[in-house]
């Protein structure tokens, strides 16, 4: 395919779980950028990816979020603990370059009981 | 707070009119650019608008973009009922964080 995936589409764990949600962004971005999306905070930026660059981790809530890129390409943002506020759609992009269109996947929901 | 904030946050017109979004933010900006949403999920591009450039177009679509007052606007043209959908924009920092920031977004309803 030639878009953001993202797995799965939708998640639901109990409270104090871990979860793990997936991003294969387009191939050959070397940027990628996780957002989540919720009723009371609208769409938010969570980290970012460039290349081989250390990642911009500000927009991460707390210290129960976490997220790698192997390889420059796929990315795996974690979840430890989650919390009923975790609930979300979570959304990854990617972009051939920073400062570049950011092309958007379908979103994992996130519903913690 | 949010770097764009969107005016109206609901607009609805008939089928045929024209819709006027428009966005305000707060810094030096890159560029700037709209999104489209559809059931609260995946965000689809509409256009870029870098900080050099003033007007753009695609389509039905035509972006401007105002640095002096830090403000954007999204029309559609001869809208259709397929429209409908929350219409966000998002800007991207001139230094520092490359990742957007979003405003708050306005929902377009189109009535046949």
């Amino acid at each position: 395919g030639a878009g953001v995936s993202q797995s799965p589409s939708n998640k639901v764990t109990e409270k104090g779980k871990d979860v793990e949600l997936r991003c294969d962004p387009i191939s050959g971005h070397t940027a990628l950028y996780w957002y989540r999306q919720s009723l009371g905070q609208g769409l938010e930026f969570l980290i970012y990816f460039q290349g081989n660059s250390a990642p911009d981790k500000s927009g991460l809530p707390s210290d129960r979020f976490s997220a790698e890129r192997t390889g420059g390409s796929v990315s795996t943002l974690t979840i430890q603990r989650t919390q009923q506020e975790d609930s979300a759609v979570y959304l990854c992009a990617s972009s051939l370059l920073a400062y570049d269109t950011q092309y958007f996947g379908p979103g994992t929901r996130l519903t913690v009981l | 707070s949010q770097q764009g904030e969107e005016d109206p946050q609901a607009l609805s017109i008939q089928e045929g009119e024209n819709a006027t979004m428009n966005c305000s933010y707060k810094t030096s900006i890159n560029n700037l650019q709209w999104y489209r949403q559809n059931s609260g999920r995946g965000l689809v591009h509409l256009i870029l608008i870098r900080s050099n450039e003033r007007e753009k177009h695609s389509g039905r679509l035509r972006v401007t973009l105002d640095t002096s007052k830090k403000s954007s606007s999204l029309l559609i043209t001869a809208s259709r009922a397929a429209d409908t959908a929350s219409y966000f924009c998002a800007t991207v920092l001139d230094t520092g964080r490359r990742a957007l920031t979003f405003g708050s977004g306005t929902r377009l309803q189109v009535q046949p």
